[in-house]
C-alpha cells in the first residue's frame, strides 16, 4: 500500500505571503495520477490540481503543482484570504486504488 | 453546471441500515465512473467505493468489504450506498464524487452524515 505523507501539518502564514506544501509517497507515482484538493470545514472539496501539475477548471493560476517519482509539492504563490483550508494530496494506484493524504492545515498567521 | 447531491444520512444504531443516495445532473452521468468518500469526525479523507459506468467494475476499501454495496441507476442518473451492519467507526461525512480522467475527484457533492450510535 502506498502511504502520502504531507508536511507540514500546520502552516501559519499570513496573506500574500508563499505557501508551499509537501507530499511524500512511500513508493514511486505515477505523476498522472497525482492530485491535490482543497477543503473547507462545511463545503466539498475541491479539485486543484490533477496529473502532478495540470490546474482543474476555474482554479486560479496562483496555485501551481509540481513533482515527480516519490515527491510531490503545491505551492500558492501568494496567499489570499479564501485559500486557507485544509489541504489533501491523493494517488490513484493499485491496491487501494485511492490513498489520499493526511492533511496540511493553512492557517493564518 | 456539475452537481451532486448527496441524501439519506442520520442516525442509526450499531448493525443498523442506511441507503445513501446521490442525484448527479449538469452532465452525462452514463459516462463517468462515481465514487463515494468518506471523512469521520477529525481524520482526513477515505474512499469506500468506487463503480465504473456500466457498473461493471467496482471496488471496496477493505473497512467495508461484504458491508457496503455500491450501485447506480443511469437511468435516473443517481448513485447509491447500501449500507449494512453498521459500527461506529462507519461515523463519517459521505460524499459522492465524479472520477475525471486521471482517477481524479474532479466533481464532489456536498456530503451527507451518517452517525452509528446506540
Amino acid at each position: 500500500e502506498i502511504v502520502l505523507t504531507q508536511s507540514p501539518g500546520t502552516l501559519s502564514l499570513s496573506p500574500g505571503e508563499r505557501a508551499t506544501l509537501s507530499c511524500r509517497a512511500s513508493q514511486s507515482v505515477s505523476s498522472s495520477y497525482l492530485a491535490w484538493y482543497q477543503h473547507k470545514p462545511g463545503q466539498a472539496p475541491r479539485l486543484l490540481i490533477y496529473g502532478a501539475s495540470s490546474r482543474a477548471t476555474g482554479i486560479p493560476d496562483r496555485f501551481s503543482g509540481s513533482g515527480s517519482g516519490t515527491d510531490f509539492t503545491l505551492t500558492i504563490s501568494r496567499l489570499e484570504p479564501e485559500d486557507f483550508a485544509v489541504y489533501y494530496c491523493q494517488q490513484y494506484g493499485s491496491s487501494p486504488p485511492y490513498t489520499f493524504g493526511q492533511g496540511t492545515k493553512l492557517e493564518i498567521k | 453546471q456539475v452537481q451532486l447531491v448527496e441524501s439519506g444520512g442520520g442516525l442509526v444504531k450499531p448493525g443498523g441500515s442506511l441507503r445513501l443516495s446521490c442525484a448527479a445532473s449538469g452532465f452525462t452521468f452514463s459516462d463517468y465512473y462515481m465514487s463515494w468518500i468518506r471523512q469521520a469526525p477529525g481524520k482526513g479523507l477515505e474512499c469506500v467505493s468506487y463503480i465504473s459506468t456500466s457498473g461493471t467494475t467496482i471496488h471496496y476499501a477493505d473497512s467495508v468489504k461484504g458491508r457496503f454495496t455500491i450501485s447506480r441507476d443511469n437511468a435516473k442518473n443517481s448513485l447509491y450506498l447500501q449500507m449494512n451492519n453498521l459500527r461506529a467507526e462507519d461515523t463519517a461525512v459521505y460524499y459522492c464524487a465524479r472520477v475525471g480522467g486521471r482517477w481524479e475527484l474532479e466533481h464532489w457533492g456536498q456530503g451527507t452524515l451518517v452517525t452509528v450510535s446506540s
